[in-house]
């Protein structure tokens, strides 16, 4: 299995300033053919499913602020939250889906300093 | 909009089988894929396994020999079932959309609730 490695396991950020979150895969998830990266992140907040805010490790899933982005290639990537809001607190996932099982990281726990 | 909302005990005693079913509405289970992924309290989401329409599995290797995947086309619903429970399988278990039509691998665009499933006697 890939192993996906995220951090900081928790994470305290001022509102309005910037949140970075990294993941590494224990292998590429980019694939050769289609110079594509299977990695998604998603947000889960308590008592709810995860959402997924980013695929293809960059593309950003309809309805989703603009102040969320992905970036990275190969093993490692990151989500950046651009200019945090009170909302934005909640554990954050990453996921690859380049082979089966995919896999999730350990999450980073995202609140306001 | 699709929705997925999950059903079965929330009580299973040890040894035995947990028995979920997932109920897809607003859309047809006849096209893309469709998964079981658990997650323990505290932790990470696990996936268990995934089925298309037309019947065929696969299954997480860490499970396999206990899972098994079954799709009902004519209700939209298709079912887990996971023998020979311990504590360890206590989690909340949900049902998901596998957002990609082809290929067995991808991301999940629409979730159901959840359903804490606790393994205790």
């Amino acid at each position: 299995d890939i192993v996906m490695t995220q951090s900081p396991d928790s994470l305290a950020v001022s509102l309005g300033e910037r949140a970075t979150i990294n993941c590494k895969s224990s292998q590429s998830v980019l694939y050769s053919s289609n110079n594509k990266n299977y990695l998604a992140w998603y947000q889960q907040k308590p008592g709810q499913p995860p959402k997924v805010l980013i695929y293809w490790a960059s593309t950003r899933e309809s309805g989703v602020p603009d102040r969320f982005s992905g970036s990275g290639s190969g093993t490692d990537f990151t989500l950046t939250i651009s200019s945090l809001q009170a909302e934005d607190v909640a554990v954050y996932y990453c996921q690859h889906y380049y082979t089966t099982p995919p896999t999730f990281g350990q999450g980073t726990e995202l609140e306001i300093k | 909009q699709v929705q997925l909302q999950e059903s079965g005990p929330g009580l299973v005693n040890p040894s035995e089988t947990l028995s979920l079913t997932c109920t897809v509405s607003g859309g047809s289970i006849s096209s893309y894929y469709w998964s079981w992924i658990r997650q323990p309290p505290g932790k990470g989401p696990e996936w268990i396994g995934h089925i298309y329409y037309s019947g065929t599995t696969n299954y997480n290797p860490s499970l396999k020999s206990r899972v098994s995947i079954s799709v009902d086309t004519s209700k939209n619903q298709f079912s887990l079932k996971l023998s020979s429970v311990t504590a360890a399988d206590t989690a909340v278990y949900y049902c998901a959309r596998g957002a990609l039509a082809y290929g067995s691998g991808s991301y999940f665009d629409y979730w159901g609730q959840g359903t804490l499933v606790t393994v205790s006697s």
